[in-house]
């Protein structure tokens, strides 16, 4: 069954740090979706992208965040100058279409601790 | 902004039992998801319903657009469907799911 692949698992990284996180979509999938978790906390929206371009962002989604399809394949999201408050699972998502007819594939997560 | 409330937010069971877990929401949707997170932390998406029943295996979930109300039910419970059932709802363009803070389920041997 086709999967979305999240790399790496585990990232710790200093406060003030730019990291990136990595995924691969469904390679049919058209939206794509990073989501995050805070420990003990319910799974939150970040951004959804289309198209080569973002759909649709949160409030949480500030001007630290951005996200990028550098090659047709990865899809990411970078985080500049972390904070300890970005410590958290984050989760991409993917899905042929947007509308109820089609649902997601999660990958695994990434668990980013910033120390 | 939609609002999602499950219930309960834990259930410990015996093995065999047959369990419910329920799922209100206050602003109607294009389609509500049930998922189930081990404690690894992955996702799995269990069910999109937009109406009626569908059914898995043991699983089966309901959802009432009218009353803005979905349950997830387990028959025969096993300790291995111990997990977080997390509720979801897309409120239809390309709007992110919001979710609730899920049910953490124990089943016992």
């Amino acid at each position: 069954e086709p999967e979305v692949t999240q790399t790496p698992s585990h990232q710790v990284t200093q406060m003030g740090q730019e990291v990136i996180l990595r995924c691969v979509p469904i390679s049919n999938h058209l939206y794509f979706y990073w989501y995050r978790q805070i420990l003990g906390q319910k799974v939150e929206f970040l951004v959804s992208f289309y198209n080569n371009e973002i759909s649709e962002k949160s409030e949480i989604f500030d001007d630290q965040f951005s996200v990028e399809r550098p090659d047709g394949s990865n899809f990411t999201l970078k985080i500049r100058s972390t904070k300890l408050e970005d410590s958290a699972m984050y989760f991409c998502a993917s899905s042929e279409d947007h509308s109820s007819n089609y649902g997601y594939t999660f990958g695994s997560g990434t668990r980013l601790t910033v120390v | 902004k939609n609002e999602v409330e499950q219930s309960p937010q834990n259930l410990t069971a015996q093995e065999g039992e047959f369990i419910t877990i329920n799922c209100s929401y206050s602003v109607g949707i294009s389609a509500l998801h049930w998922l189930q997170q081990h404690p690894g932390g992955g996702i799995v998406s269990l069910f999109m319903l937009s109406s009626g029943k569908k059914k898995h295996g043991r699983l089966i979930a309901t959802i009432n657009i009218q009353e803005k109300h979905s349950s997830l039910h387990i028959t025969a419970s096993h300790p291995r469907d111990s997990a977080v059932y997390i509720c979801a709802v897309n409120g239809g363009g390309a709007d992110g799911l919001t979710f609730g803070k899920g049910t953490h389920l124990i089943i016992q041997p």
